[in-house]
Formats: C-alpha cells, sequence, structure tokens
C-alpha cells in the first residue's frame, strides 16, 4: 500500500523568503506524481504535475524535483507572497489511482 | 467547459437517512473518481470507476455506493448514513492515460448528526 508522509506539517514564513515543501512515498512505481492547492474550505487546484521519467517541472514560481529512486518529491515557491498561505498537497499515482499526503499548511507573514 | 461539477455544496443529515451525492463532467475524461477529507487525514480514495460500465473500491468503501452513469456522470449514494460519514466528499475525474492531470469538483461539505 502505497504510504504518502509530507513534512512539515504546518510552515510560517515572512514576505519574500523562499518555500521548501518535501513529498515522500514508500512505493516507488509510480506513474506520475501531482502538487496541488487547496484553500480553506475549497477543492484542490493543480498546481504541477511530474511525470515517472521527469526529474523536474517548473510553472512560474514554481518548481517541482522528482527522485523516484528515493521517493522524494520537493516542491519550491521562490519569493512567497502572502497570496501563497494555503495547503499544499502531494499525491502520487500508481496505476488509477492517487494516495495524497496531509498536506503542509502555508502562512505568507506580510 | 465547468470541468466537474458537484451537488449538493452542502447537506445535513440525521443518522439513518440515505443521499446521493452527484458529480459530472465535461472533459471527455474516461475514470472518476469519489474522495473523502477528513481533518489531518489528507483524501482518501472511497471508490472509482476507471471506464465507462466499471466500478472498483478504494481505501475506504464501506458504508458506500456508486454508479456510473454515463461517460460523464458518477454518483455516490449513502444507504444509511451514519456520524462517521461527516465529511468533504470530492469527485474527480482523470483522462485514464499515464501523465494525465486528475482535476477536483469544489466539494459537498456532509455533516450527519
Amino acid at each position: 500500500k502505497q504510504e504518502v508522509t509530507q513534512i512539515p506539517a504546518a510552515l510560517s514564513v515572512p514576505e519574500g523568503e523562499n518555500l521548501v515543501l518535501n513529498c515522500s512515498f514508500t512505493d516507488s512505481a509510480i506513474y506520475n506524481l501531482q502538487w496541488f492547492r487547496q484553500d480553506p474550505g475549497k477543492g484542490l487546484t493543480s498546481l504541477l504535475l511530474i511525470q515517472s521519467s521527469q526529474r523536474e517541472q517548473t510553472s512560474g514560481r514554481l518548481n517541482a524535483s522528482l527522485d523516484k529512486s528515493s521517493g522524494r518529491s520537493t516542491l519550491y515557491i521562490a519569493a512567497s507572497q502572502p497570496g501563497d498561505s494555503a495547503t499544499y498537497l502531494c499525491a502520487v499515482q500508481n496505476d488509477y489511482k492517487l494516495s495524497f499526503g496531509a498536506g503542509t499548511t502555508v502562512t505568507v507573514r506580510a | 467547459n465547468a470541468g466537474v461539477t458537484q451537488t449538493p455544496k452542502f447537506q445535513v443529515l440525521k443518522t439513518g437517512q440515505s443521499m446521493t451525492l452527484q458529480c459530472a463532467q465535461d472533459m471527455n475524461h474516461n475514470s472518476m473518481y469519489w474522495y473523502r477529507q477528513d481533518p489531518g487525514m489528507g483524501l482518501r480514495l472511497i471508490y472509482y470507476s476507471a471506464s465507462e460500465g466499471t466500478t472498483d473500491k478504494g481505501e475506504v468503501p464501506n458504508g458506500y455506493n456508486v454508479s456510473r452513469l454515463n461517460k460523464r456522470e458518477f454518483s455516490l449514494r449513502l444507504e444509511s448514513a451514519a456520524p462517521s460519514q461527516t465529511s468533504v466528499y470530492f469527485c474527480a475525474s482523470f483522462r485514464g492515460r499515464v501523465g494525465n492531470e486528475q482535476f477536483f469538483g469544489p466539494g459537498t461539505r456532509l455533516t450527519v448528526l
């Protein structure tokens, strides 16, 4: 059974600092890994998808890396802004199923 | 293009009542999913339908049933609601091939008293 862990559970940083969010998974036979953002009381918004054959994926200030052999992914958010405050979820795909971590709740202080 | 839609947005039930959560997608995706989200536990898969005409159990199927009505619609039924089923329910869809994203609906907030 795939187990996905996200550390830390919560993070508070001053505006402008870079954010580093970690995700680890136990079964490396994944098809892809997806990072989501969730605002309080809202649904999930897909941020980045990394296929198993890729090492990283970038979108604007976001960069996600994947080391499949060690079962790790890292999401970097450069120059954080208060609008980046949200919960970030990591999910790995095996076959047709996604397994989610519990998320990292980020607060960016103005 | 509405993506994934869910109804209702909120619902309060009494223990033992039944209800059906509706989900529809307009992206011509093959696969559809139902998840529940509880505080501190991330999302857990209840049931999924890899393609029209098929359904399979996920991690937490007990107390639920599903119907893949057609390619667009996938419903989740609670036959006899219990307080343990108080949660936020999300529907998602997926094209079904490697390298494609899952897209999520806005969620249904269910409280069982």
